[in-house]
């Protein structure tokens, strides 16, 4: 049983670029969450989708955008790349009443 | 709005020594409380949660106590292995573990042979 997948790994970005993450969640999970870990500090929440809808929102601008597609894996979008958003972004998928499994990650760089 | 505190790092120790990581939250209602895990280069693990006060949260030798009244859930583990070797962090969920995370910044520990 594959877990939770992440890509791409690792990307590099100029300012003001956008960038698109995919994740795929772990096999009979309907929920995806992402996270961004800068260097040396804890996950923080950026949003939550179920259902193809966003559930839940963290302190994020709206720079940050999401989707869920019906076979349940999701995409990260981020609009005007600035030099903060470098960070690991991280997905975790769950079903409505389990706990959060974690994707890998993706380092993303921004120059 | 609901804050998870860690002790600073990083925490250095020895093979087979006792190890404590602090961990306070503060939250309203009743939150579930877990411990990951991050070894290099990897996503989050979750080592064990605790979802109501008094609970033990347990697994590979670490243990964990959901304190209400001190509102607290200390990593405890008393013979710590080079393996052991990882970033923890304390999270905390409002509504169950499938809900949001709220983390703290986490604890780096490095056990040496």
């Amino acid at each position: 049983d594959a877990g939770v997948t992440q890509s791409p790994t690792h990307l590099i970005k100029t300012r003001g670029q956008q960038v698109t993450l995919r994740c795929s969640p772990k096999s009979g999970h309907d929920t995806v969450s992402w996270y961004q870990q800068a260097l040396g500090q804890g996950p923080q929440f950026i949003f939550q989708y179920y259902e193809e809808e966003e559930r839940q929102r963290g302190n994020f601008p709206d720079r940050f955008s999401g989707h869920q597609f019906p076979n349940y894996s999701s995409e990260l979008n981020v609009n005007a790349l600035l030099l903060g958003d470098s960070a690991l972004y991280l997905c975790a998928s769950s079903s409505p009443s389990n706990e959060q499994f974690f994707g890998p990650g993706t380092r993303l760089t921004v120059l | 709005g609901n804050s998870v505190t860690q002790m600073e790092g990083p925490v250095t120790l020895s093979e087979e020594a006792f190890l404590t990581i602090n961990c306070t939250y503060t939250a309203t209602g009743y939150p579930s409380l877990f411990w990951y895990v991050q070894y290099p280069g990897e996503g989050l693990q979750l080592l064990l949660k605790a979802t109501k006060a008094d609970d033990k949260g347990s697994n590979k030798g670490f243990e964990a106590t959901y304190r209400k009244e001190t509102t607290s859930f200390h990593l405890e583990k008393g013979s710590v292995q080079v393996s052991d070797s990882a970033v923890y962090f304390c999270a905390l969920s409002e509504w169950g573990g499938a809900q949001k995370l709220v983390f703290g910044q986490g604890t780096r520990l490095t056990i040496n042979p």
